[in-house]
Parts: structure tokens; C-alpha cells; sequence
């Protein structure tokens, strides 16, 4: 079956700690995969989109990688800061162009300082 | 902020009603899809709407229906209410283009009593 896997433990680290989170899919073939952060009562807010040609992209503290032979994308956030502090989800589009997303269940990321 | 507004931002309905919720999606973008969220959960898609036709559906009933206007705001009707239905109901606006990100509203918080 199709399913797209998060951590479903809360990550707890210490400030100024690199935070790194993990999506897993199985029996998708995405041409891109999306993050997106939620807080508590809203809604997602896009952070960074890969497509299956990209390695790496980074977007300030962000960086996010894509291994389409392991089916895994792996978020990083360095420097952590209490002010990160919330849900992430991933995201693929198993059509690719019709931006009918399927999302992970999300992992709470919990910055201390 | 990204644009996208939804209303009511709270509801409480009794099982068996029916409710309608809206969305006005961000200046320019044809393309509306509706999501529900269950707690602790990621968003599930329920259906899209491009250019006022139904552009796929998610595994929902036929009790969850929509529709999109031509100023591409946008409806979410569900009949016969269930507790289950229970959720955060979040619409997205985006362009209907390769690689396109979606832009969330605050969505609505259903509580069926």
C-alpha cells in the first residue's frame, strides 16, 4: 500500500542544536516532495520544495534532501531556536501537477533553550 | 499571511446537520482543494476544484461536497454530520502548475456534538 511516514515521536533538542527530521514513502515515485510548518490551531505555511532531480536544497537555516532510491527526505534546521518550535510535515503529489497533496501525520519539533 | 481566508473559524454542530464552510482563496489562483485534519494527524485530502468543475477527490464520502465559484472562492458542504467528522477542515489555493506550492488558510475548527 501507499503510505507516506514521519517520526511520530516528538523531537526534543537544545538551542542552537542542528534539528533533523525524516519522511519516508513507499510506493510512490514523486516528482517533488514539499515541507511545511503548522503551529498549534493553523494553518501549513510552505517552507521548501525538492524535486526527484534535486540532491539538496537549502533556504536560509533549512535544508532539505531528497534520495529517491532510498524513498527518504531528511529536513534539517541549524542553529535551532525555540521559535522553530512546532509541527512539520512533508508532503508528495503522487500525480506530480495537480497539487493533490499527500501528507505525512507530522513530527512536533520542541526547540529548548 | 498568505491570503487565504476561511469562515467561521470555530463551529459546533449536532450530529446529523448539515454544514457549509467557505473559503476565499489568494488573488490569481484557480485552483482550490479542501483538506481535513484530524488531531495529531496530517491533512487528508478531500476533493479539488479547478476553474468551478470537481478536479479530483480524496476517500470521502459523497456527503462531503463543494463547490467553487467563479471569483474561485469556494464551498465545503457536509450532510448528515458524524462525530468522526470531527476535525480542522483547512482549504489551500494554488495555481494549477508543475511544482506549485499550496497556500493554507487559518482553517475551520468543526466540533460535531
Amino acid at each position: 500500500s501507499q503510505k507516506i511516514e514521519q517520526n511520530s515521536e516528538a523531537l526534543n533538542i537544545q538551542e542552537g542544536k542542528t534539528a533533523t527530521l525524516t519522511c519516508n514513502y513507499t510506493n510512490y515515485s514523486p516528482a517533488y516532495l514539499q515541507w511545511y510548518r503548522q503551529d498549534p490551531g493553523r494553518g501549513p505555511v510552505f517552507l521548501l520544495l525538492i524535486r526527484e532531480n534535486e540532491k539538496e536544497k537549502r533556504k536560509e537555516r533549512l535544508k532539505v534532501t531528497f534520495d529517491t532510491t532510498l524513498k527518504q527526505s531528511l529536513f534539517h534546521i541549524t542553529a535551532s531556536q525555540p521559535a522553530d518550535s512546532a509541527t512539520y510535515l512533508c508532503a508528495l503529489d503522487p500525480s506530480s501537477n495537480t497539487g493533490k497533496l499527500i501528507f505525512g501525520q507530522g513530527t512536533t519539533l520542541q526547540v529548548k533553550p | 499571511e498568505t491570503g487565504v481566508t476561511q469562515s467561521p473559524t470555530h463551529l459546533i454542530k449536532t450530529r446529523g446537520q448539515q454544514v457549509t464552510l467557505r473559503c476565499s482563496s489568494q488573488s490569481g489562483h484557480n485552483t482550490v482543494s479542501w483538506y481535513q485534519q484530524a488531531l495529531g494527524q496530517g491533512p487528508q485530502f478531500i476533493f479539488q476544484y479547478y476553474r468551478e468543475e470537481e478536479n479530483g477527490r480524496g476517500n470521502f464520502p459523497p456527503r462531503f461536497s463543494g463547490l467553487q465559484f467563479p471569483n474561485y472562492s469556494s464551498e465545503l458542504n457536509v450532510n448528515a454530520l458524524e462525530l468522526d467528522d470531527s476535525a480542522l477542515y483547512l482549504c489551500a489555493s494554488s495555481l494549477r502548475q508543475l511544482d506549485t506550492e499550496a497556500f493554507f488558510g487559518q482553517g475551520t475548527r468543526l466540533t460535531v456534538v
